[in-house]
């Protein structure tokens, strides 16, 4: 079974300042996917980033990047130029990229708390 | 813009009674999760949905927890009886899974019902 861990349970960082979540994960399987989801304190989970193991190039969305090390099996998110908003629980899940039993199930890290200061 | 539902978003209980959890999945999704949230264990996968057929539900507790899905745009979850312990956020989430396609989509995620049992 996978499992995915994330070993910062709460970062601060300084509005405009990069903040990194780390995240590592272990799996037998070379294809899946890795993905970022934020939690405001509305509860709603939010798709942040989603990385495809195949592709070597890192995902990027806006202010959001991941370091995908592989071999690693490691899996950071940078956040640049924080901003207040971006205050939530963060959590790494990974997912299999064949159906097979495990379907597109979704496990998780237990969570970054990210604080942003003014 | 498309969004999971959940129904209702609190719900205070006496230790005891049944309780029922819906979720109305996004259009044209043909798999369902379900997740409980708690501090100590984080989000579990209690259940899992595919063309409205269960195909894991392993993590719940058969002896009080079932979950449904009576049509494709309905799955229920219940607790009966329910006790203290089932204090959480359960959340569902739906995505698109094309069986032995390697495509998936993303998951969506409702904002979760926190149940409250005393």
């Amino acid at each position: 079974a996978q499992t995915v861990t994330q070993s910062q349970p709460e970062m601060s960082v300084q509005e405009a300042e990069t903040v990194t979540l780390s995240c590592t994960y272990d799996t037998s399987e070379s294809d899946y996917y890795l993905f970022w989801y934020k939690q405001p304190p509305s509860r709603q989970m939010i798709l942040v980033i989603r990385q495809e193991a195949y592709k070597q190039q890192n995902a990027t969305e806006n202010r959001f990047s991941v370091n995908f090390q592989k071999a690693a099996k490691s899996f950071s998110l940078k956040i640049s130029d924080s901003q207040l908003g971006d205050a939530a629980m963060y959590f790494c899940a990974y997912r299999s990229q064949f159906p097979s039993a495990a379907g597109n199930k979704l496990t998780f890290g237990g969570g970054t708390r990210v604080l942003v200061k003014p | 813009d498309a969004r999971v539902t959940q129904t209702p978003r609190h719900k205070v209980t006496e230790m005891g009674q049944e309780v029922t959890m819906r979720c109305q999945p996004i259009l044209g999704h043909n798999t369902v999760f379900w997740y409980r949230q708690t501090m100590m264990q984080g989000l579990e996968l209690l259940a899992y949905f595919r063309n409205r057929a269960p195909l894991d539900d392993s993590g719940m507790p058969k002896d009080r927890f079932s979950a449904e899905m009576p049509d494709a745009t309905l799955a229920t979850l219940k607790i009966q009886p329910s006790e203290p312990r089932d204090s959480a956020v359960y959340f569902c989430a739906s995505g698109l899974n094309y069986g032995t396609s390697s495509y998936n989509s993303p998951l969506h995620f409702g904002n979760g019902t926190r149940l409250t049992v005393t």
